[in-house]
Formats: C-alpha cells, structure tokens, sequence
C-alpha cells in the first residue's frame, strides 16, 4: 500500500523564522511529489516535483525532492502570518496510466506575530 | 473561468437519506476525482474519472456512487447515508498531457457533510 508520511503534525513559530516540513513516501510506481497549502477551504497548488536534486522555488517558498531516500521538503523562509494553513504533501503512483495521488495528513503550521 | 464549483456548500442529512453533491469545471480536463477529507486526515480517494464515460474506483469508494457523462460534471452521489460519511469533500480537475508525465490539480471550494 502506498505511504506518505508527513512530518511535523504540527508546529508553531514567531513571524520572521525558517520552517522546515518534511514528507517521506514508499510508492509502487512513483511518478511525481506535489505540494499544496489549505487554509480555510481548498488546497491550493505549490509545487510539483519530479527529479532528484532539484529545488523549485517561489518566493519565500522552496522546495527540494530526493528519489534515493524517498522524501522532499517544503521552506519557508522569513515566515509571515499568511502562510499559517495546512500545509499537504501527495505523491502520483501511476501504474497503470491512470491518475492516483496518495496524501499526507498534511502539517498545521501556525505563524504567531 | 469559475474553475472548479461544488455545490452545495454545507449540508445536514439524516441516516439513510440520499443526495447528490455536484461537482463542474469548466477548464476542458479530462481528468476529475472526488476527495473525502476527515478531521486531521489527510485527502482519501473515492471516485476519479479519466474522461467522459469512464469512472473508476478510488481507495475509499464504498457508499459513494458517480457518472461522467460530460467532461464538465462529476457528480457524487451517496444513496444511504451514514455518520460514517460526515466529511469534507473535495472535487478536483486535471488535464493529462500524454508524455508529460504528472500534472497539478485544481480543487473546488469544497462540501460541508454532516449525517446524524
């Protein structure tokens, strides 16, 4: 069974620090990792992550996926009170040409002013 | 473009009672799926959807019944509800670019289901 792993469940930080978010996964078929934030409603899309080594970058926010040790994590840097969210991570196992995307319980992170 | 719409936002049914939450986009994928997220879970699978006429079974499908028979609607329907299906749901669209490989996908705003 497919398996992503997130960590941690939760964490709180003063507005200006670093976070660091972490997901491990065990796939049959790994095709790529994908990055969302949810606040109140919806996921929202970050990034999508497909080779070893790569960092994907947006503004405050980066990214970085190692396919040898099977996980990817998500920066934040200089931490502002908008990015408090659930933060979710899913990866696409695709064996049969058919989309399927397992997710992470996601990690709750809270900025404090 | 509206994206992708849910309707409605919340709803209370009582057990055993049926509905149908619906689901449109209007960005032309192909692709479509409906999530059920719980409390402090993560997103769970119930139905996707590769193209109009053709559904297939997620990881969490029982209970839960779909059709696509436009590329815009993905209708979910639940015939006997149960507490166990008090949940968010989520409905969400892609479009697969043969030999790209993955692709992100676009969430609706979500439904709020209660069943007491």
């Amino acid at each position: 069974e497919d398996k992503v792993v997130q960590s941690p469940l939760s964490l709180v930080v003063h507005e200006g620090d670093t976070v660091t978010l972490n997901c491990s996964y065990e796939v049959t078929n790994f095709r790529s990792l994908l990055w969302y934030k949810q606040e109140k409603k919806a996921p929202t899309f970050l990034f999508m992550l497909t080779s070893s080594g790569i960092e994907k970058k947006s503004g405050r926010l980066s990214s970085i996926l190692d396919k040898k040790e099977l996980f990817s994590i998500l920066n934040i840097t200089a931490t502002q009170t908008g990015d408090s969210a659930i933060y979710l991570c899913a990866v696409d196992s695709n064996p049969f040409g058919n989309e399927k995307l397992t997710f992470g319980t996601g990690t709750r992170l809270t900025i404090i002013p | 473009n509206a994206g992708v719409t849910q309707t409605p936002k919340f709803r209370i049914l009582k057990i055993g009672q049926s509905m149908t939450l619906q689901c449109t986009q209007d960005m032309n994928h192909n692709y479509m799926y409906w999530y059920r997220q719980d409390p402090g879970m993560g997103l769970k699978l119930i139905y996707y959807s590769v193209g109009a006429g053709i559904t297939d079974k997620g990881e969490v499908p029982n209970g839960y019944n779909v059709s696509r028979s436009t590329t815009e609607d993905f209708p979910l329907r639940l015939e006997l509800a149960a507490p166990s299906q008090t949940s968010v749901y989520f409905c969400a669209s892609s479009y697969y670019y043969e030999g790209r490989g993955s692709y992100e996908q676009y969430f609706g705003p979500g439904t709020r289901l209660t069943v007491t």
